[in-house]
């Protein structure tokens, strides 16, 4: 079965420092990969997502993701971090791009001024 | 604004008590999954309706269960509740359920169940 596994539950950056949030999958077929972000009291929203295109996805808010295939990677990063991104990031995989979701434990985003 | 509505933001009942949490998906979808969130599991994939028939069914316990609509609302009823039940509970919504969907769900802002 697919799964991911983000590494870090909580990431300290200061403001206009570079963000890496880390996500490893296992999937016995090509995946469908996504990032979400949740803010405080809100469900979650579409970051980016890989669907066996382009292996370095842009997403909004300046984030990007590269899958990398011989890794079984899919990092988030964005190049300065804002306060405003201060948030809940999860991973999510999906072997076939239907039905479930399965998202990792999530990584929480402090961002420091 | 997703576009996806639950309801209610919050619930507050006793052990033992049942429950319904009420999700309207986002117009023109016909995928509806329900996700728990708790601080001990993470985000548990529940179910899946693809236009009114159970597509998908994951760690559901069995006091649990959930249906969609003709008018494709989704309503998920939680019965003799545990303490453990305590969770934020997402409705998603999707456009397709099979090969159209992109894996890109819409989520609403959750319903919180407290359960004393």
């Amino acid at each position: 079965a697919q799964s991911v596994t983000q590494l870090g539950s909580h990431v300290s950056v200061s403001e206009g420092a570079l963000v890496l949030l880390r996500c490893n999958y296992s999937s016995s077929v090509p995946p469908y990969l996504f990032w979400y972000v949740q803010y405080p009291n809100q469900g979650l929203q579409l970051l980016l997502k890989y669907t066996s295109a382009a292996t370095l996805v842009k997403g909004i808010n300046g984030f990007e993701a590269e899958f990398k295939k011989s890794e079984t990677s899919f990092h988030l990063t964005k190049p300065s971090a804002h306060m405003s991104d201060a948030a809940e990031y999860f991973c999510a995989v999906s072997e076939t791009g239907f039905q479930k979701l399965v998202f990792g434990t999530g990584t929480r985003l402090l961002v420091s001024p | 604004d997703s576009g996806v509505t639950q309801t209610p933001k919050h619930l507050i009942t006793a052990t033992g008590q049942r429950v319904t949490l009420r999700c309207s998906p986002r117009s023109g979808d016909l995928s509806v999954y329900w996700y728990q969130q708790s601080l001990d599991q993470g985000l548990q994939f529940l179910i899946q309706y693809y236009n009114g028939e159970e597509r998908a069914k994951g760690n559901i316990l069995e006091r649990f269960s959930a249906q969609q609509f003709p008018d494709l609302h989704s309503e998920l009823n939680l019965s003799s509740l545990e303490l453990g039940d305590s969770a934020l509970y997402f409705c998603a919504s999707s456009v397709g359920g099979g090969a159209l969907n992109t894996g890109e769900l819409f989520f609403g802002e959750g319903s919180r169940l407290t359960v004393l």
